[in-house]
């Protein structure tokens, strides 16, 4: 494990269920992220939170809600999603938004969403 | 426009055989280079991290070059396994009014066969 744990690792919802993803980390880092990893494709960032602040929403749909409860804890919300939606959803975390050279991301697992 | 391009998109070579993937980026302004290895259904993990001045960085069986100059890094695999089956992906830090972006290119999917 790499310290940041996803769960679950697997989900599959409707389009008009509402489910959440969960990120959780212990490394003391300050800085969160949501990605979307779609095939093919570079990874998209989604949302950054930088000491439980919202600093970026990389215009995302509003059927993804965000929301970081604390430093440790990253919650990606799900309602009416379309089949298009379908991707590996990677959470990250680093030091903070300001340090990087000696830093940089730890990824957790993923969670693999499918929608039917 | 930032962006990072690597190349093959997939690879297959035999176990115990060498490799070379390479990643070309126009980012600015530069700030560092990761490569990443991604094992199917697993986040990335970070395998080597160059900055501007560093020309070779050696991970184990991996080493990562870089030339700022031409804006090409490489990543050589040695003597591969089958466990080096996985998606290796090139990311380029931009610095920017105090923090960082991280641009990722679409990875090489590597299959090492028996």
């Amino acid at each position: 494990e790499t310290g940041v744990t996803q769960t679950p690792r697997h989900l599959v919802m409707g389009m008009t269920n509402k489910k959440s993803l969960k990120c959780e980390q212990h490394l003391g880092h300050n800085a969160m992220y949501w990605y979307k990893q779609s095939a093919k494709k570079p990874l998209e960032l989604m949302f950054v939170y930088n000491f439980k602040e919202q600093t970026e929403n990389n215009s995302v749909p509003s059927r993804f809600s965000p929301e970081c409860p604390n430093s440790s804890h990253l919650f990606l919300h799900l309602h009416t999603l379309q089949p298009e939606d379908s991707a590996l959803y990677l959470c990250a975390s680093s030091q903070d938004l300001e340090r990087d050279i000696n830093y940089g991301y730890t990824f957790g697992s993923g969670t693999r969403l499918t929608v039917v | 426009k930032n962006q990072v391009e690597q190349s093959p998109q997939s690879l297959i070579i035999l176990e115990g055989k060498n490799c070379t993937l390479q990643c070309n980026y126009t980012v600015s302004p530069f700030s560092n280079l990761r490569w990443y290895k991604q094992d199917t259904g697993r986040g990335p993990v970070s395998l080597t991290i160059m900055t501007f001045s560093e020309n070779t960085k050696s991970n184990g069986r991996y080493t990562a070059t870089l030339d700022a100059d031409t804006k090409q890094s490489s990543l050589h695999i040695t003597a591969s396994q089958l466990s080096d089956s996985a998606s290796y992906i090139c990311v380029v830090s931009a610095r920017g009014s105090g923090t960082y972006k991280y641009i990722f290119g679409t990875g090489t999917r590597l299959k090492v066969l028996a």
